[in-house]
């Protein structure tokens, strides 16, 4: 299997920073790479695929980038709905596997 | 408008066997592969299983191969889940989701459309 390590698990941070979050592959896996946003209680949902396409609907503030083994999305300007979790996943080869997750919380 | 529907889940003994279901409606679901993906309780997001859009593929989780099958009903727009000899570490919330298109015989999109999960509980 493909291991996933995302970092950091936990980002304090306050409304209008910059936030990064890492995924880092085991293996390189092309961009075969996308990255959810869950809230508490709910579903998760595709912020990005492709490691840097943009779902339809999610705003622009929201950025991927990397090919192979690191990954990175970008929140440009965190807003109040943003504090989430984050959760990459790869989708190169079976078994599909996501990294443990990011918490971004208020500061 | 894309929904799925989660349905079956429960409080089972370990060593016994629940049938999840998910309703698809607002798209042709026989057009996309669809998967399990569970999270047990405060942990993150684990793959479970997916099958293509005909039925004819499905793949599986090493943690759960032999003890659960992935099946699909196209006339009734409807994904299954069976799961057997269930284990106290299959308790979580299962969601199902779309992927974004067809499977390969490697991988699956991503999902782009989740139900809102049913809770199973492994426990005795």
């Amino acid at each position: 299997a493909i291991w996933m390590t995302q970092s950091p698990s936990l980002l304090s941070a306050s409304t209008g920073d910059r936030v990064t979050i890492s995924c880092r592959m085991s293996q390189g896996i092309s961009s075969y790479l996308a990255w959810y946003q869950q809230k508490p209680g709910k579903a998760p949902e595709l912020l990005i695929y492709a490691a840097s396409t943009l779902q339809s609907g999610v705003p622009s503030r929201f950025s991927g980038s990397g090919s192979g083994t690191d990954f990175t999305l970008t929140i440009s300007c965190l807003q109040s709905e943003d504090f989430a979790t984050y959760y990459c996943q790869q989708y190169y080869r079976f078994p599909l596997t996501f990294g443990g997750g990011t918490k971004v919380e208020i500061k | 408008e894309v929904q799925l529907l989660e349905s079956g889940g429960g409080l089972v003994q370990p060593g016994g066997s629940l049938r999840l279901s998910c309703a698809a409606s607002g798209f042709t679901f026989s057009s996309y592969a669809m998967s399990w993906v569970r999270q047990a309780p405060g942990k993150g997001l684990e793959w479970v299983s997916a099958i293509s859009g005909s039925g004819g593929s499905t793949y599986y989780a090493d943690s759960v191969k032999g003890r659960f099958t992935i099946s699909r009903d196209n006339s009734k727009n409807t994904l299954y889940l069976q799961m057997n000899s269930l284990r106290a570490e299959d308790t979580a919330v299962y969601y199902c989701a779309r992927t974004g298109g067809y499977c390969s015989s490697t991988s699956c999109p991503p999902s782009d459309y989740w139900g809102q999960g049913t809770l199973v509980t492994v426990s005795s």
